[in-house]
């Protein structure tokens, strides 16, 4: 059975600390995400990336990094938490389209989400 | 970014009646796929299309992708509780890994 685990489900932190949410996935996939998820705004891509080391920024990447040093795991980093980061980030992983369907959306295995809380 | 317009917002319907979602844009999309979420989980893929004009069946739940690859609908026939959720539509970005996604249709099926 596919598995995309986060780190915590829940998270409550001040303002100003430093927050690592982190996300393994056992599928071998060489795609991961972080999405943030708001009522009213829908699932907003954060950052992604589709190879060890390698990241590309997203719709709303300010605030936050990333880190991908494993295939399996990928850390997002919010580097000075705000109120205004307070949501539901949820990770993602897929695997690269193959060569027939280079154009086609893969599915995507989310995780069950870190509602986070900056206080 | 290739925006995916979902109507309506929220539902609020009985059991056994029967519900259609939308999901439109001024884009062409090469596929486009269908998510549900529940409550305190993520998204599960419930069904990719690919070719205009398609329709697929899953069981109750029917998903057409239009014509021009623009729209995609849908449709719940005898709605039960357990259908209750997120309905997320969502296409393939520019990047072509990641998805753009609507903001979803929240409904609830009530006994």
């Amino acid at each position: 059975d596919v598995k995309v685990t986060q780190s915590s489900r829940y998270l409550v932190k001040r303002t100003g600390e430093k927050v690592f949410l982190e996300c393994v996935q056992d599928m071998d996939h060489e795609n991961m995400f972080w999405y943030r998820q708001d009522p009213g705004l829908g699932l907003r891509l954060i950052y992604f990336s589709y190879d060890v080391k390698m990241k590309e920024k997203g719709d709303i990447p300010e605030g936050y990094s990333v880190s991908r040093e494993k295939k399996e795991r990928f850390s997002l980093i919010l580097e000075s938490a705000s109120t205004n980061q307070t949501s539901m980030y949820l990770c993602a992983s897929s695997s690269t389209p193959g060569l027939a369907g280079g154009s086609l959306a893969d599915t995507q295995y989310f995780g069950p989400g870190t509602r986070l809380t900056v206080l | 970014t290739q925006l995916l317009e979902q109507s309506p917002q929220f539902l609020s319907i009985q059991e056994g009646e029967n519900l259609t979602v939308y999901c439109n844009s001024s884009s062409v999309f090469s596929s486009l796929q269908w998510y549900r979420q529940e409550p305190g989980e993520g998204p599960v893929l419930l069904v990719t299309v690919v070719t205009g004009g398609e329709v697929k069946k899953l069981k109750r739940l029917t998903f057409q992708f239009g014509d021009a690859r623009k729209d995609s609908s849908l449709h719940i026939t005898a709605a039960q509780p357990g259908d209750t959720g997120l309905y997320l539509c969502a296409g393939l970005s520019n990047s072509g890994y990641a998805l753009n996604f609507g903001k979803g249709t929240s409904l609830l099926v009530t006994p």
